[in-house]
């Protein structure tokens, strides 16, 4: 039971354009909702993150977008760099669970 | 850097053995977590700690075990090892358990043959 899906394994988009990574989940419990970055061999690492109280947050060039009644989420990247090259995990948490819950992945290239 | 430190980082055994894989949270981290994550899958949460005791389970199988240490680190037991087992097996902290952003080391990888 995929509970979190990221139905985009990979992405490909130019140097300076925009990137959209998209993320669904099942789970109307889940009230948290994170991503990560994870580069070849090391671990992920914490990119931003966005409550369901709100529907937008904003990092620099990062965003991500939260619609609730579609339980969908989307990264957007503007503009995106070559070193935003990387694999991107959407997670999701509910208020008193311990645990993540993982997306399988997206891999974006960005294309100089 | 993240301040977690997993060894090893590569591992390479046959079925039917046991393995043992060790990490160090964060300094003044009380919560580590494991995630198992297979070939193009995401991460499946396996296993919490939080000073010392068990706080949440996943999908961990029977054939594994956890424990965290006093001194806060941790360690997963794989036995009789199946070709299945091979995996990338993270190890992340946080400062409480929480809900949010997570430290992750650099990953174990499994291989089994």
């Amino acid at each position: 039971d995929q509970q979190v899906k990221q139905n985009s394994p990979s992405l490909s988009v130019q140097e300076g354009r925009i990137s959209i990574l998209n993320c669904d989940y099942t789970n109307s419990m889940f009230d948290y909702f994170l991503w990560y970055k994870k580069y070849p061999a090391e671990g992920p690492t914490f990119l931003i993150s966005i409550s369901s109280i709100k529907d937008k947050n904003e990092d620099g060039r990062f965003t991500v977008f939260l619609n609730k009644s579609a339980k969908h989420l989307s990264l957007h990247i503007v503009p995106s760099q070559p070193g935003d090259s990387a694999v991107y995990f959407c997670a999701a948490s509910s208020r008193g669970a311990q645990k993540l819950v993982f997306g399988q992945g997206t891999r974006l290239t960005i294309n100089p | 850097d993240s301040g977690v430190t997993q060894t090893p980082k590569h591992l390479i055994t046959a079925t039917g053995q046991r393995v043992t894989l060790r990490c160090s949270p964060r300094s003044g981290d009380l919560s580590v977590y494991w995630y198992q994550q297979s070939l193009d899958q995401g991460l499946q949460f396996l296993i919490q700690y939080y000073n010392g005791e068990e706080r949440a389970k996943g999908n961990i199988l029977e054939r594994f075990s956890a424990q965290q240490f006093p001194d806060l680190h941790s360690e997963l037991n794989l036995s009789s090892l199946e070709l299945g087992d091979s995996a990338l097996y993270f190890c992340a902290s946080s400062v409480e358990p929480n809900t949010g952003e997570l430290f992750f080391g650099e990953g174990s990888r499994l291989t089994v043959l």
